[in-house]
């Protein structure tokens, strides 16, 4: 156990909706990065944020969001769904040097 | 544009051999190299961390070489065992990701 949390761990819904899918980084931690994995993608960097603030942006699509709370719990906002984003989604956390990012059992994330 | 290339999608070796699974760059020059190892639906685990200024790391039974000049890592498990089983990732500096290498060890 990484001591990562993510909810839900299935989500099925339909093209053109929003959902969001919510991280509660280790205890301590101040960084929360987010990841898209597909099967033909690999392990997409989204996003990281820092203590409430963003840090470092990858292939984040504009249709996506993120923030970070002041308890440092992290949400993710996909919206206007498409098939195409049905992908397993995980957070992940480090401390201070970021060297090491403990990673969540992940959102599996299904658009129909 | 960057681009990181695991050696293969899948690696199939006899238990009790070394893996060796290699991790190519270009276009990008890491201040470090991790190596995950991640199970089917489960969130990918940290192994070890390679530094730009260091040669080689070692970790029980795995062992990581990072050549900057060849834009290459290196990830050896020795004495390998059927729980090695997993797909295993290389990192640059924490957001790039590999594809991966599929390690499949036989009794």
């Amino acid at each position: 156990d990484s001591g990562v949390t993510q909810t839900p761990k299935h989500l099925i819904t339909a093209t053109g909706q929003r959902v969001t899918l919510r991280c509660s980084p280790r205890s301590g931690d101040l960084s929360v990065y987010w990841y898209q994995q597909s099967l033909d993608q690999g392990l997409q960097f989204l996003i990281q944020y820092y203590n409430g603030e963003e840090r470092a942006k990858g292939n984040i699509l504009e249709r996506f969001s993120a923030q970070q709370f002041p308890d440092l719990h992290s949400e993710l906002n996909l919206s206007s769904l498409e098939l195409g984003d049905s992908a397993l989604y995980f957070c992940a956390s480090s401390g201070d040097r970021g060297e090491t990012q403990y990673f969540g059992p992940g959102t599996r994330l299904l658009v129909l | 544009s960057q681009k990181i290339e695991q050696n293969s999608e899948a690696l199939n070796i006899q238990e009790g051999k070394t893996a060796t699974l290699t991790c190519n760059y270009t276009n990008y020059s890491p201040a470090y190299l991790q190596w995950y190892r991640q199970d089917p639906g489960r969130g990918p685990v940290f192994l070890l961390l390679i530094r730009e200024n260091e040669k080689e790391k070692r970790k029980e039974r795995l062992k990581v070489t990072f050549d900057t000049t060849l834009k290459q890592s290196l990830f050896h498990i020795t004495a390998s065992q059927p729980a090695d089983s997993a797909t295993y990732l290389c990192a640059l500096d924490g957001e790039r990701f590999g594809a991966g290498t599929r390690l499949t060890v036989k009794p």
